[in-house]
């Protein structure tokens, strides 16, 4: 497909379960995000790829959150032993660079996460 | 702080206009972004604006004030299918990172 891709969709798990999503970018795309948007807030900036560079990962919110970028196009968001409040959608995001300041960012459908 | 403020939640009817306010205070300025998100869909961009004024697209129009930190979205001829959230989102000083605001859900009534 020509959008970004994300799996699973939807994601039931247990409290102290381990998760991984998936985020399948645009072709040629150089940099990735990862969102969390919980109910009534707004994007919750995660994590940032760029090409080869380190990726900013400031904006993860626990050591229990952790993310990957292989071969710089697939990215996989890892949560080791979620609990409740980590319940929420995940968007993963996509540009072509970060040269330009009006560069859009396209979104993937997101992950629905709820932890039992 | 970095902040960006949107109303929570707006109704309409179909066939008016509604006007969408987003105000912002960020360290820094390069770019205030409008995306529209249908429920349980992804954010899809709308517009851009870096420049004061108004930049029309269709039945959608977006204005921009820096002096004030303030935008808006104007959604004229409204449509059922417009009934979404509204999201703005700032680029401050950071060259990749954007400042979302909470999103507005606009809801059309026949």
């Amino acid at each position: 497909g020509a959008g970004v891709s994300q799996s699973p969709s939807n994601k039931v798990t247990e409290k102290g379960k381990d998760v991984e999503l998936r985020c399948d970018p645009i072709s040629g795309h150089t940099a990735l995000y990862w969102y969390r948007q919980s109910l009534g807030q707004g994007l919750e900036f995660l994590i940032y790829f760029q090409g080869n560079s380190a990726p900013d990962k400031s904006g993860l919110p626990s050591d229990r959150f952790s993310a990957e970028r292989t071969g710089g196009s697939v990215s996989t968001l890892t949560i080791q032993r979620t609990q409740q409040e980590d319940s929420a959608v995940y968007l993963c995001a996509s540009t072509r660079s970060r040269i330009s300041p009006r560069e859009t960012q396209y979104f993937g459908p997101g992950t629905r996460l709820l932890v039992l | 702080g970095q902040n960006i403020d949107q109303p929570t939640e707006m109704t309409a009817t179909e066939g008016a206009i509604v006007q969408i306010n987003c105000t912002y205070q960020t360290s820094g300025f390069n770019g205030l972004f409008w995306y529209q998100q249908h429920a349980g869909e992804a954010p899809t961009f709308l517009s851009y604006n870096v420049l004061d004024g108004l930049e029309e697209k269709g039945r959608f129009s977006s204005f921009l004030s820096r002096s004030k930190g303030y935008s808006y979205l104007l959604l004229k001829e409204l449509q059922m299918k417009d009934s979404a959230s509204y999201l703005c989102a700032v680029r401050g000083d950071s060259n990749y990172q954007l400042i979302w605001g909470a999103g507005t859900k606009l809801i059309i009534k026949p």
